[in-house]
């Protein structure tokens, strides 16, 4: 059991939908971070939540955005959802220390999003 | 930037051959190093991961890697694959200044033929 959980497993979105997934860290984490997985390729970081907000980023689209709740679970949207957006895309989670970044990663089973 | 390089895409072993899986990278700061397993069907699982101290690193089921600083390597190794060790290896470098951002190696699919 990873503890990281995501929903729903599995899904299958028409190009221009928008797409929400959800991820409830491990307990006792604060940080969830989001990654796309293609196939054949190993996960690209989209972004990072800590304290209900978006702390880094990576290389992608204004049309993916991402929302952290008071309870530390979070979501990722995904808006005009193209071909290429099919992908897993997996939720991380972690404990934040301050002048720390020893701290061991968790993830989840991912969401497989395919966009047809 | 940072990158990490695995030199393998798909490696094909016997059962209870020596395995070893490479891994460099492109940062010249400080460096937590992980080798992550996905087995089909499964997510993401820590085998092993390197912050300090001694560079030769034990992990779960039999694993050991050693980062060697002068290279930028972290090689994972057994040194008998079983079948059941079948799945996906996957590297990843976190700078000391990237906050938690792991920048992850394209990955190595592994095959153990009974």
């Amino acid at each position: 059991d990873a503890g990281v959980t995501q929903s729903p497993t599995h899904l299958i979105k028409t190009r221009g939908q928008q797409v929400t997934l959800r991820c409830s860290p491990k307990s006792g984490h604060d940080t969830v971070s989001w990654y796309q997985q293609a196939l054949g390729q190993g996960p690209q970081f989209i972004f990072q939540y800590y304290e209900e907000e978006e702390r880094q980023r990576g290389n992608f689209p204004d049309r993916f955005s991402g929302h952290q709740f008071p309870n530390y679970s979070s979501e990722l949207n995904v808006n005009a959802l193209l071909l290429g957006d099919s992908a897993l895309y997996l939720c991380a989670s972690s404990l934040r220390s301050r002048g720390r970044t020893g701290n061991t990663i968790y993830f989840g089973e991912g969401s497989w999003l395919t966009v047809v | 930037a940072q990158s990490v390089s695995q030199h393998n895409h798909h490696v094909i072993l016997s059962e209870a051959a020596s395995l070893e899986l490479g891994c460099n990278y492109s940062y010249g700061g400080t460096v937590n190093l992980f080798w992550y397993v996905q087995y089909p069907g499964q997510h993401l699982q820590l085998l092993l991961k390197y912050f300090s101290g001694d560079p030769l690193v034990k992990g779960i089921k039999g694993f050991e890697a050693e980062f060697i600083k002068s290279k930028f390597s972290f090689n994972l190794r057994k040194p008998s694959v079983q079948w059941s060790d079948t799945a996906e290896y996957f590297c990843a470098v976190r700078g000391m200044d990237s906050n938690y951002q792991l920048i992850w190696g394209a990955g190595t699919k592994l095959i153990i033929k009974p």
